[in-house]
């Protein structure tokens, strides 16, 4: 238990569905992430929030939404995604101070599958 | 090519025998972190060494950086069957406001 819990866990959807992936960490860390991981791939980080404003786009294509309403919610927003979406998606959150990045915490995961 | 590439991609090796795995980059970094990752599962964090130190040792890990050489490397020392995982790098890019990049990790099989 790392103290950041994603939900679902798992998530089947259509590629006309509109889904969302929620993140919540009660650790009081003040930058929260969000990572792809697909078989034999790196991790690909997508977005990255510091004190809740959006720090880093990673080229992510505009169906993958992001929402971080405070530092310790982070959310996904999925619609018209692509059966190369199918993924594991990670949320992280870390202590970001002094322009230094910390360890990142993770939680389970949500298993993605676009039918 | 990736920021952080790690080597070997496998390693399968026998209990009690040590595990080392090697980790390069390209920029310049704030740190270096490691983590494991059980198959299916979140990443957990392992050690962070920065870029003014060149050794740091926590329990049976041992992790080294060359940032003239931009390389790191990740020494389990008497390994275990419970050791089996991939063992990700990870590198903080210096200025770049939390950014943290992964490399492709290593994959470690630890035989009884």
């Amino acid at each position: 238990e790392t103290g950041v819990t994603q939900t679902p866990r798992h998530l089947v959807m259509g590629m006309t569905n509109k889904k969302s992936l929620k993140c919540e960490q009660h650790l009081g860390h003040n930058a929260m992430y969000w990572y792809k991981q697909s078989a034999k791939k790196p991790l690909e980080l997508m977005f990255v929030y510091n004190f809740k404003e959006q720090t880093e786009n990673n080229s992510v294509p505009s169906r993958f939404s992001p929402e971080c309403p405070n530092s310790s919610h982070l959310f996904l927003h999925l619609h018209t995604l692509q059966p190369e979406d199918s993924a594991l998606y990670l949320c992280a959150s870390t202590l970001f101070q002094d322009s230094n990045t910390g360890e990142l915490f993770f939680g389970e995961g949500s298993r993605l599958t676009v039918l | 090519s990736q920021q952080g590439e790690e080597d070997p991609q496998a390693l399968s090796i026998q209990e009690g025998e040590n595990a080392t795995m090697n980790c390069s980059y390209k920029t310049s970094i704030n740190n270096l972190q490691w983590y494991r990752q059980n198959s299916g599962r979140g990443l957990v964090h392992l050690i962070l060494i920065r870029s003014n130190e060149r050794e740091k040792h926590s329990g049976r890990l041992r992790v080294t950086l060359d940032t003239s050489k931009k390389s790191s490397s990740l020494l389990i020392t008497a390994s275990r069957a419970a050791d089996t995982a991939s063992y990700f790098c990870a590198t903080a890019l210096y200025n770049q406001g939390g950014k943290l990049i992964f490399g492709q990790g290593t994959e470690l099989s630890v035989k009884p």
